[in-house]
């Protein structure tokens, strides 16, 4: 059965680096993995996608393992506005279907 | 270009009854998908259409429809409404169903007394 497994929560103080790890198995190996941030009262937002190795764009990094079994999301010195729920996306192996982690909880302290 | 629309934002109603979401795509995306958003259980997908077919469905039970018009816009009914039927509901859009990131709009907000 894939399944995607992040933390439930994380606290960081702006300036740092932040490493958000998501824990994915029995994914589709030709499918993106991709991570979204959500604010309250507002819907996800799309963040950055990737397929392996890494990706990079204006706002995060992306880093996928060539097992492809984890990916981390990584949010380069911090402010107070990332402060949010960040949710990472895979494709599941068997059935194509969209397999969401619950969401990590991220809290970003002056 | 205008986002993800969806009305009404906030909806109360009461047992028994029956609610219908409406959700307005990006311009020229095909793809709508609806998802149930409640605390600690994260985002549940329901549905997705794409071009006026229902093409993958989540496990809801049968009081959950929806449904897309030929200009992509969906809607969503729930009837016979419970209180556990009480969360958020996201509306999606994407260009095309496989690994094209997911537009959501700001959701309706379902309070069931």
């Amino acid at each position: 059965l894939a399944k995607t497994t992040q933390p439930i929560s994380m606290d960081s103080y702006e300036g740092q680096e932040v490493n958000i790890t998501c824990s994915h198995n029995n994914i589709a190996t030709n499918d993106y993995i991709t991570w979204y941030q959500q604010f309250p009262s507002q819907g996800p937002r799309f963040i950055i996608q990737g397929y392996k190795t890494k990706v990079t764009n204006e706002v995060a990094s992306l880093f996928i393992p060539a097992d492809r079994k984890s990916s981390t999301l990584s949010l380069p010195r911090v402010s107070l506005s990332d402060t949010a729920v960040y949710y990472c996306l895979a494709v599941a192996g068997n059935n194509r279907k969209l397999i969401w982690g619950l969401g990590t909880s991220l809290a970003v302290n002056p | 270009k205008a986002g993800v629309t969806q009305t009404p934002r906030y909806l109360i109603k009461t047992r028994g009854q029956q609610v219908t979401l409406s959700c307005s795509p990006i311009s020229g995306h095909r793809s709508v998908s609806w998802y149930q958003q409640t605390p600690g259980q994260g985002l549940q997908f329901l549905f997705e259409y794409f071009s006026e077919t229902q093409r993958n469905k989540g496990n809801f039970p049968g009081r959950f429809s929806g449904r897309q018009f030929s200009n992509s816009r969906s809607e969503m009914n729930v009837s016979t409404l419970e209180l556990g039927d009480s969360a958020l509901y996201l509306c999606a859009s994407s260009l095309e169903s496989d690994n094209s990131p997911l537009h959501f709009g700001n959701g309706t907000r379902l309070t069931v007394t």
